[in-house]
């Protein structure tokens, strides 16, 4: 096992692009995880899955941004009509419930800057 | 809405001293909580994990503890060295939500 896997590392985009990352989560977990982060800040929830059901939204996401995980396996994030704003590091988790026990694993984040 | 705050926001330490980083969490309700490593530029990794029934964990030079009717957590390092210098993160779940709500950050700096 590999462990979460982030797709691509880095991206540059001129304002208005639209763009799209990928998340493979950890092959048994659930459950999986977008966030946000920005220099200085801790990560910020977006949304996760469990299975391949979205059960939850933060605010920040916004008409723009849209998530989906077919099949309950791996994970897109798009952004469209990207602005500077959305310049950031985009960070994805997977976990897995064992009995009370629930660990979060991440990725190694997608970084993306707006040009 | 649950918030968590850590303290300090920084830390600069002499190789070989032992040091607290504290977590603060407004909602005592919590699943589990925890504590994360970040490297610059890099993503998180996870340190220690403390369900809400427990009151600490240990790994290697690392112990973390529980308070939840105070809503603290702390993250002790012993024999701090170089290699251990990075933002500790720390995160809880609140019941009823599986999301993680995350601290700032402390970002710890072990001089040689």
């Amino acid at each position: 096992d590999t462990g979460v896997s982030q797709n691509p590392r880095h991206k540059i985009t001129k304002r208005g692009q639209n763009v799209t990352f990928r998340c493979d989560p950890i092959s048994e977990h659930n459950r999986l995880y977008w966030y946000r982060q920005t220099l200085g800040q801790g990560p910020e929830f977006l949304t996760y899955f469990q299975n391949e059901a979205q059960l939850e939204k933060s605010r920040l996401l916004s008409d723009r941004f849209s998530a989906e995980r077919p099949k309950g396996s791996f994970s897109t994030l798009e952004i469209q009509r990207t602005e500077q704003g959305d310049s950031a590091m985009y960070l994805c988790a997977s976990s897995s419930r064992q009995g009370s026990y629930t660990e979060a694993f991440f990725g190694q984040g997608t970084r993306l800057t707006v040009v | 809405k649950q918030e968590v705050t850590q303290i300090p926001a920084a830390l600069s330490v002499p190789e070989g001293e032992n040091l607290v980083l504290n977590c603060s969490f407004t909602d005592s309700a919590i699943y589990n909580l925890q504590w994360f490593r970040q490297d610059p530029g890099k993503g998180l990794t996870s340190l220690l994990l403390i369900q809400s029934s427990q009151r600490e964990q240990t790994s290697g030079r690392l112990n973390a503890s529980l308070d939840k009717s105070s809503g603290r957590s702390t993250l002790y390092i012993a024999a701090s060295q170089p290699g251990d210098s990075a933002t500790y993160l720390c995160a809880v779940t609140t019941s009823g939500t599986y999301k993680y709500i995350f601290g700032t950050g402390t970002r710890l700096k072990v001089l040689a």
